[in-house]
């Protein structure tokens, strides 16, 4: 399995500033993603983190609100942009493809995010 | 979007087997089925997957209709600690992309 860190755990924020969030992986994966978790819901896929190009987002997710940027195999970053309340979500990385378990999806512990 | 339904919630005996069922009537041919859960607003973990076959693992086992429309997950013996949200997801066709349903809140009561 890969062991993947999420950096910060959790944070209280003011509405309008940015908010960065960074995840590690502990080995070279294929794949990174970003999901968001609202407060009593399930989990919503944000985008695609690509290795040296710009992420594939989904649809309701756009660059300027949530960039991300994916520098090498092991390292991704979240940028929640301007954020409001309703940004306040639990924010998940996670990664595919890893040397021993390619078919599997392994999740970091996630970023809990208050937005006053 | 999801391709998956799933019971809101269930309840289970400590000590007893716990059947999670599965919808996945718009499955295609090159998609798997994972099955994850998650604790408590931890990251999800894994649980198992599968194509065809039927799977078994040290934490469950997967039973896969013929048709593959539909799926259970079977915890042989089920613990407080698996009280659980239990997500079943149909990959896409290059199996990495994930689209949560609802998932099936599991309480496993004493």
């Amino acid at each position: 399995s890969a062991v993947i860190s999420q950096k910060p755990s959790r944070d209280i924020c003011q509405r309008g500033t940015s908010l960065t969030i960074q995840c590690q992986v502990d080995s070279q994966v294929t794949m990174m993603f970003w999901y968001r978790q609202q407060p009593g819901q399930s989990l919503t896929l944000i985008a695609t983190a690509n290795q040296g190009s710009e992420a594939t987002y989904e649809s309701g997710f756009v660059i300027d609100k949530f960039p991300i940027s994916r520098p090498n195999l092991t390292f991704s970053t979240l940028t929640v942009s301007n954020m409001s309340p309703e940004d306040s979500s639990i924010y998940l990385c996670s990664v595919y493809g890893t040397a021993s378990s390619y078919n599997e999806q392994f999740f970091g512990p996630g970023t809990r995010l208050t937005v006053l | 979007d999801a391709k998956t339904t799933q019971p809101t919630s269930m309840d289970c005996a400590e000590g007893r087997a716990a059947n999670l069922p599965c919808n996945h009537s718009t499955i295609s041919g090159n998609e798997y089925v994972y099955w994850y859960r998650q604790i408590h607003s931890q990251g999800p973990q894994y649980i198992i997957h599968g194509l065809k076959n039927n799977e078994t693992n040290e934490m469950a086992s997967l039973i896969i209709t013929e048709d593959r429309k539909s799926s259970t997950l079977i915890l042989p013996h089920a613990t407080l600690r698996d009280t659980a949200v239990y997500y079943c997801i149909v990959s896409s066709e290059n199996f990495n992309k994930f689209y949560f349903g609802s998932g099936t809140k599991l309480n496993v009561k004493p």
